[in-house]
């Protein structure tokens, strides 16, 4: 089982929907989670991160937490053609590192 | 100019030879990164280190060195460069906080072993 899991895609959704992204992990001990973004040919860029269970809002971004579960989602509201990226999914697991899932890529259609 | 610079940006080479990857920081940050991005795969850490004298293997890390010259430069090397070593790299900082996830991305340096 890898330590994060993310649903591959890709994902589509019209403009002004909600997309909705998925990650799991295995390690019951991890605390941090984080949410990149990598636009097509760019480095990834933090876009949220989460510590504790339930919802965290910025913007048109609320990233959700289910410890019990070992889940964790990114929810984009109002979604724009400016947010198709791929989304990754990472977790703080063992020694402390920082561990990527294989991301989901989101396509807004206009 | 970037805060984390990459050179070479793209690089093609044939099997055996000697490659070395190049990453410097403006950011002031102790730690940095190695990481190796392939399709489908994600990011995978191939090397880290916490300061000058402190250098750290990875999930990946068969098949290269690296070297901390100074606290704001680490070089990823490939000794004998094989194919299935193409990849796209990233060189990432952070800062000394405990349990940070916020690394800051270089802009990827696309290596190709033909």
């Amino acid at each position: 089982q890898k330590e994060v899991e993310q649903n591959s895609g890709p994902l589509s959704v019209p403009e002004g929907a909600i997309a909705s992204l998925n990650c799991t992990y295995s390690d019951r001990g991890s605390q941090s989670f984080f949410w990149y973004r990598q636009y097509s040919g760019k480095s990834p860029e933090l876009i949220m991160s989460i510590y504790s269970n339930g919802d965290k809002e910025d913007g048109r971004f609320t990233a959700q937490l289910n410890k019990a579960s070992q889940y964790v989602s990114l929810l984009i509201r109002d979604s724009q053609p400016s947010d198709s990226a791929t989304y990754l999914c990472a977790v703080i697991v063992t020694a402390r590192q920082l561990t990527f899932g294989s991301g989901t890529q989101l396509t807004v259609l206009p | 100019d970037a805060d984390v610079t990459q050179t070479p940006r793209n690089r093609i080479t044939k099997t055996g030879k000697r490659i070395m990857l190049e990453c410097s920081q403006t950011k002031g940050h102790d730690r940095m990164y190695w990481y190796r991005q392939d399709p489908g795969l994600g990011l995978r850490l191939i090397y880290y280190s916490f300061d000058v004298k402190d250098i750290n293997k990875g999930e990946i890390s068969d098949g290269y060195s690296v070297s901390r010259q100074a606290q704001a430069k680490f070089s990823l090397s490939l000794e004998s460069a094989i194919p299935n070593q193409t990849a796209l790299y990233f060189c990432a900082t952070s800062d000394t906080t405990e349990a940070t996830g916020e690394l800051f991305f270089g802009e990827g340096s696309r290596l190709t072993v033909l």
